[in-house]
């Protein structure tokens, strides 16, 4: 079945640093939406990316979206101690409601 | 603050009894899902109601039994659980349109001993 890779695992960094996760698959992906989960809390959603080399900016974070629509990163720009959490790619099928299959998500620690 | 409410946050069931998890969203949203999420593993899809209708299952033990009772509730309810159950168990919702965010519950953790 579909599978979503998502590299690295894990991510420590000191505060100031920058930080990229991937997110990578096999197969031609619908749409890509991007969550957050933070420690002890749920999943939220961050932003979607749904246009073949499209990029999307918020603040520090840089999404964007392969010409194949494959792979997809999330960079952020000087972490802070608020970014520690785990991010989590998901491949979104449409169909009316949206069947979301998750990467294995990559946990950020930042030390200050 | 979520939009999406949980009840209970957390519950300790023993193998052989039976309780319910109560999801509850006025966001008019038409879709509804259940997850179940193990530690430092991302969450995985259990059902898919759209409309009030089960749309998806995803090969879920018959010990885990969905019910829509209308637009806005979500119930999961379970009976004879294994230990390997024991998880975090997500409830979302979203719009019924193409590339809609779904919108998550804070969750209830689920311990069974």
């Amino acid at each position: 079945g579909q599978q979503v890779m998502q590299i690295p695992q894990y991510q420590h960094v000191q505060e100031g640093e920058d930080f990229t996760t991937y997110c990578n698959s096999s197969t031609t992906l619908s749409n890509i939406q991007w969550y957050k989960q933070r420690p002890g809390g749920h999943p939220v959603f961050l932003i979607q990316l749904v246009k073949s080399g499209e990029v999307k900016k918020q603040k520090r974070l840089t999404f964007q979206f392969g010409e194949a629509k494959k792979n997809s990163s999330l960079h952020i720009t000087a972490t802070q101690t608020t970014d520690v959490g785990t991010y989590f790619c998901a491949d979104a099928f449409s169909g009316g409601y949206n069947k979301l299959i998750f990467g294995a998500g990559t946990r950020l620690a930042v030390h200050p | 603050d979520t939009e999406v409410t949980q009840t209970p946050k957390h519950l300790v069931m023993g193998m052989t009894n039976k309780k319910s998890l109560k999801c509850e969203q006025h966001m008019g949203h038409r879709a509804m899902y259940w997850y179940k999420q193990k530690a430092k593993k991302p969450p995985e899809l259990m059902f898919v109601y759209s409309y009030e209708k089960l749309s998806i299952n995803e090969s879920v033990p018959s010990r885990f039994s969905p019910e829509c009772p209308n637009s806005s509730l979500l119930n999961l309810h379970l009976h004879a659980l294994q230990p390997e159950d024991s998880a975090l168990y997500l409830c979302a919702s979203s719009q019924i349109r193409d590339h809609q965010p779904q919108h998550f519950g804070d969750g209830t953790r689920l311990s069974i001993l």
